[in-house]
């Protein structure tokens, strides 16, 4: 069956490092890969998008990659800041169909550190 | 710009009693729409979505329906709620099948 499995559920870093998230699945050809951040109590906002031929994504101090070899994709935000810490969730989006249905990870908890 | 508005934030309901939450979008026409449940730790379950008015697609067996009598409007309905539906509700729209998808704020439902 198809998995979805997002590195430890809680990640702790210091203030202007760069954290590193893991998004890895299974059984599953994706065409584009979705992560959001999710704050206590609200819904979750949209990042960043990468398509299946695209090797690597950046918006600002978010980098994402994304390798359909090893069915990995890696979320990266550099100089890191308190105000980002926040769950944050990996989705894959289907090969066909109009509705494009997302499936989601369980999401990673980040902490920064001031 | 596009908007997307769902309530109430929050509600607590008694066991066996009806359920009505509602979202509605603005700022597109023909959006794809879904309904989303998410167990508290978990990742977000698709409940159902719709490509168009009147067209629903349910993606597990439960005791939920969804209608969307309005091309922006979509709606969460039980005749009689279960303990087992308490949950974060949250409701999602996407523009064609190449955007991500937007979320609304959640609905928290408390089912006592």
């Amino acid at each position: 069956s198809q998995k979805i499995e997002q590195n430890s559920e809680a990640l702790n870093i210091q203030e202007g490092k760069t954290a590193t998230l893991t998004c890895n699945y299974t059984n599953y050809s994706p065409a584009y890969l979705q992560w959001y951040r999710q704050d206590p109590g609200r819904g979750p906002v949209f990042l960043l998008l990468i398509r299946e031929n695209e090797k690597e994504k950046r918006k600002e101090r978010l980098k994402v990659t994304f390798d359909t070899t090893l069915k990995q994709s890696l979320f990266h935000i550099t100089a890191s800041q308190p105000a980002d810490s926040a769950t944050y969730l990996c989705a894959l989006a289907g090969a066909s169909g109009s509705a494009r249905q997302l499936t989601f990870g369980s999401g990673t908890q980040l902490t920064v550190l001031p | 710009s596009q908007t997307i508005h769902q309530w109430p934030a929050t509600l607590v309901q008694p066991v066996g009693s009806p359920l009505s939450l509602e979202c509605t979008v603005e700022g597109t026409s023909n959006p794809n729409l879904y309904w989303y449940r998410q167990a508290a730790g978990r990742g977000l379950q698709l409940l159902f979505y719709s490509v168009g008015i009147g067209q629903i697609s349910s993606e597990v067996p439960q005791n939920l329906s969804a209608s969307r009598p309005q091309d922006r409007q979509f709606i969460l309905s039980s005749k009689k709620l279960l303990l087992s539906d308490s949950g974060f509700y949250l409701c999602a729209w996407k523009s064609d099948s190449n955007q991500p998808q937007h979320f609304g704020d959640g609905t928290r439902l408390s089912i006592l």
